[in-house]
């Protein structure tokens, strides 16, 4: 069965410092890949998302995200937090059809 | 304003009564979904329809039954068979292209539902 692993549940980090969300999905075939983020008790807005072409894909408020297809990852990173980045992120995959396939989440807690 | 508006934002439900849930999207969006989502679990698939009048099961579509009537709404009701309906309960929509995989979902702001 196709997943897609979330390896943190929880991501405390101080504010300017980086931060870097781990996400690994289960076949490399054929994937379209999406982070979303949730700020709490709000629905899902897309962060990011890569289709084809350049493996670096960037979002306007400074994430980034490498599509590594021999290591079928799909980090998130961003180089200096903000208190408002405090949020649930979700990786998500696509193997080409309507479905997405959601990680379980990584909360990110910015602290001053 | 387009978007996705869901109701009720609270929901609190006697064991063994069903509730619908309502979602309405005016983006002109061809493809609707359903989502549950649990602490620690992600985003789990209930029901997605691509087009008026059609619609399929997701992931854990036991105890909840949809309707696809109308291209702007997308109601779920959740039965007395569901064993364990308490939970974030997500709505979104995306433009339905003949590749499916690259749409983008749009999401709603969701729905409580506490089972007493």
């Amino acid at each position: 069965a196709q997943s897609v692993t979330q390896l943190d549940s929880q991501v405390p980090v101080f504010e300017e410092a980086p931060v870097e969300l781990r996400c690994n999905y289960s076949s490399s075939v054929s994937v379209y890949l999406f982070w979303y983020v949730q700020y709490p008790n709000q629905g899902l807005q897309l962060l990011l998302k890569y289709l084809s072409g350049s493996t670096l894909v960037e979002s306007i408020n400074g994430f980034e995200a490498e599509f590594n297809k021999s290591q079928t990852s799909f980090h998130l990173r961003k180089p200096s937090v903000h208190i408002s980045d405090t949020a649930e992120y979700f990786c998500a995959v696509s193997w080409n059809d309507y479905k997405l396939s959601f990680g379980a989440g990584t909360t990110v807690t910015v602290r001053a | 304003d387009g978007g996705i508006t869901q109701s009720p934002k609270y929901l609190f439900r006697k064991e063994g009564q069903n509730v619908t849930l309502s979602c309405e999207q005016n983006l002109n969006h061809d493809a609707m979904y359903w989502y549950r989502q649990d602490p620690g679990q992600g985003l789990r698939l209930i029901y997605y329809s691509q087009i008026v009048n059609d619609f399929q099961k997701g992931d854990i579509a036991e105890g909840y039954s949809v309707s696809r009537e109308k291209k702007e709404s997308f109601p779920l009701t959740v039965t007395s068979a569901q064993k364990n309906p308490t939970a974030f309960y997500l709505c979104a929509s995306s433009i339905g292209t003949f590749n499916g995989g690259t749409d983008t979902q749009y999401f709603g702001p969701g729905t409580r539902l506490t089972v007493l």
